[in-house]
């Protein structure tokens, strides 16, 4: 199956400081999404971005198909960022099946 | 989008018992899918669940010990079967809808 790398796993911010996670695939996709998973288990989604640039308050993400990669900008991190990011992709070659990557594990610290 | 809530939220349970989640979509959809997430780790699919036919499950993953009931479009029942400590897990209802994924809430399962 399609295989996706997240990089960093684990990040420490200081409470305002900016980060960029980067979320890699190995084969063609029809969906990427963004996952946020909070303290409590709880999946929040993000963002739905297959291609191109999406903003949402302080979050940001953008998807380059050709290259096979994402990345979720956080700007001015609170510590309510803090919890599991993960990325997840939907390949072309399987319309029914999500593969997640492992998640990159971020603390933001007051 | 989708509202997906589930039942039990969380729940401490005996080795070698039974403990059925379930699953409601306020909509109704073709597919609802099964995932185990053990701690610190990502999500692993368990199965998907159609309406009117078997489930399909993935490699590691066994009706046996997995049984899922899809009765109707809206609502899936997923059982823990003759639990272990190694079942201790939080495990996710979800859905896809033009292609975007919601989840559940979830439902942390302990096993004692």
């Amino acid at each position: 199956g399609i295989q996706v790398e997240q990089s960093p796993p684990d990040l420490i911010l200081q409470e305002g400081a900016n980060s960029t996670l980067r979320c890699n695939f190995s084969d063609s996709v029809n969906n990427l999404q963004w996952f946020h998973q909070n303290p409590w288990g709880q999946l929040i989604n993000l963002f739905y971005i297959p291609s191109g640039t999406k903003q949402n308050g302080r979050l940001s993400a953008t998807t380059v198909a050709t290259e096979r990669y994402s990345l979720l900008y956080i700007s001015s991190s609170q510590t309510t960022d803090s919890g599991v990011y993960f990325c997840a992709v939907l390949p072309s070659y399987n319309f029914n099946k999500f593969y997640f990557g492992s998640g990159t594990k971020l603390n933001v610290k007051p | 989008s989708a509202v997906i809530s589930q039942k039990p939220s969380r729940d401490i349970c005996q080795r070698g018992t039974s403990l059925t989640i379930q699953c409601q979509v306020d909509s109704q959809v073709t597919m609802m899918f099964w995932y185990r997430q053990q701690p610190g780790q990502s999500l692993t699919l368990i199965a998907t669940a159609n309406q009117g036919s078997e489930a399909t499950y993935e490699s590691g993953f066994v009706i046996d010990k997995f049984p899922i009931s899809r009765p109707n479009l809206t609502f899936s029942t997923l059982t823990v079967s003759n639990m272990s400590p190694e079942d201790s897990s939080i495990y996710l209802c979800s859905v896809q809808t033009h292609n975007e994924q919601f989840f559940g809430p979830g439902t942390r399962l302990t096993v004692l």
